[in-house]
């Protein structure tokens, strides 16, 4: 099956600053998402985004498929983007495979 | 409001013991899933169903059976409980099986001693 890595596994950063999340995935897909988890668990999509890229407020996202790669960007960011952020990946089935996740903690 | 409602949201149980764990979506999605949650691991494909009438095993299946009741409902069953499976079970669906408008329910925290 599809294998999933995400880097870095933990990031701190200070309000305001900008961040890039990676996404690795083993082989060609047709579904790419990412996610985020906030403190209290609740799991939010964020992009589907299996080629291209998208923009929504201070988040944006980038798939290269061919490199089998994705990105997500997060600009000014705030105390609210802390959390988990989960990468997922599937091709052509129901299934998707999620990473461990990038934990990112935004302090004031 | 609309969303994936989920029930029970803690549930502690003896090894053994059996218990459904309860999802229903008003979004009209097609297509529902289970997931556990486990430290360290991601979210794991427990099992799914496309659209109504269909169920399919996912990464993780063992130990769990699942009933689509109708379009709206999703239930996972525990028949005989065990340790490994205390975890946090997330609910979802989609619109299709292509993840457009994955949404997930608030989770049900399972603690198996």
């Amino acid at each position: 099956g599809i294998q999933v890595e995400q880097s870095p596994p933990d990031l701190i950063l200070q309000e305001g600053a900008n961040s890039t999340l990676r996404c690795n995935f083993s082989d060609s897909v047709n579904n790419l998402q990412w996610f985020h988890q906030n403190p209290w668990g609740q799991l939010i999509n964020l992009f589907y985004i299996p080629s291209g890229t998208k923009q929504n407020g201070r988040l944006s996202a980038t798939t290269v498929a061919t490199e089998r790669y994705s990105l997500l960007y997060i600009s000014s960011s705030q105390t609210t983007d802390s959390g988990v952020y989960f990468c997922a990946a599937g091709a052509g089935s129901y299934q998707l495979t999620f990473g461990k996740g990038t934990k990112l903690s935004v302090i004031p | 409001n609309a969303g994936v409602t989920q029930t029970p949201k803690f549930q502690v149980l003896k090894t053994g013991q059996s218990m459904t764990l309860q999802c229903a979506q008003d979004m009209n999605h097609n297509s529902m899933y289970w997931y556990r949650q486990d430290p360290g691991m991601g979210l794991r494909l427990i099992y799914y169903s496309a659209s109504e009438g269909t169920t399919d095993k996912g990464e993780v299946p063992n130990g769990y059976n699942v009933s689509r009741l109708n379009k709206r409902e999703f239930s996972l069953r525990l028949e005989s409980a065990a340790p490994s499976q205390t975890s946090v079970y997330f609910c979802a669906s989609s619109v299709s099986g292509m993840g457009y408008g994955y949404t997930f329910g608030s989770g049900t925290r399972l603690t198996v001693v």
